[in-house]
């Protein structure tokens, strides 16, 4: 059974600092995605993560993906209020996973404050 | 530019009462999935398919049905609504084969059971 642990589950810090939230998985998977959900929102697609190494970046955000390890870390670069919201890493098997079903962690809510 | 579309939004409903969630997905997409999603918690999928005319369970199906007898849609039904199914469903599309684009997420559907 594939389990998804984010931590921390909740993080308040100040604006301008620097933070990263970790998402481990116990299960062999190669694809990793990261999704950003606003209180009472759909979720929106932040990073796909395909490969052992896989670096993406967008703004204040940073995603990166280590297989060996099981590990992914987003990291949050001079953190602004707009980027306050709950962020959700989910793992794909990568075998016998007609389907592409995603095991979500339980999600990391951040509160950026002034 | 619908992308997933869930119907209703909000839903109050009596224990014991029957309803349907509906999801329409205009992108032509194979797969789709339906997750409920509780307070504190990531999501957990509750039935996916991988094309017209076949599901299959999730991580948490029991007291809950699906049916998919068109592509673009997907119909989650509660037969008889007990106050554990209280949550926020969201409906889910993604395209079959394509490891790139991530699941595209409706906006969600709050029920509360009485």
């Amino acid at each position: 059974e594939l389990k998804v642990e984010q931590n921390p589950l909740f993080l308040s810090m100040q604006e301008g600092k620097n933070y990263t939230i970790y998402c481990n998985y116990s299960t062999t998977s190669d694809r990793l995605y990261w999704y950003r959900q606003d209180p009472g929102k759909s979720l929106e697609s932040l990073f796909v993560l395909l490969s052992n190494g896989a670096v993406k970046q967008e703004g204040r955000l940073m995603a990166s993906l280590d297989t060996k390890a099981r590990l992914s870390t987003l990291h949050i670069t001079a953190a602004v209020h707009d980027l306050s919201a709950t962020y959700f890493c989910a793992v794909t098997l990568s075998v016998n996973n007609a389907g592409n079903m995603l095991t979500f962690g339980g999600g990391t809510r951040l509160m950026v404050k002034p | 530019n619908a992308g997933v579309t869930q119907t209703p939004k909000f839903r109050v409903l009596k224990t014991g009462q029957s309803m349907t969630l509906l999801c329409a997905q205009d992108m032509n997409h194979e797969y789709m999935y339906w997750y409920r999603q509780d307070p504190g918690m990531g999501l957990r999928l509750i039935h996916y398919s991988v094309g017209e005319g076949t599901t299959a369970k999730g991580e948490v199906p029991d007291g809950y049905n699906v049916s998919r007898l068109k592509k673009q849609n997907f119909l989650l039904g509660l037969e008889s609504a007990a106050p554990s199914q209280t949550s926020v469903y969201f409906c889910a599309s993604g395209r079959r084969g394509s490891l790139v684009q991530p699941q595209h997420f409706g906006d969600g559907t709050r029920l509360s059971i009485l």
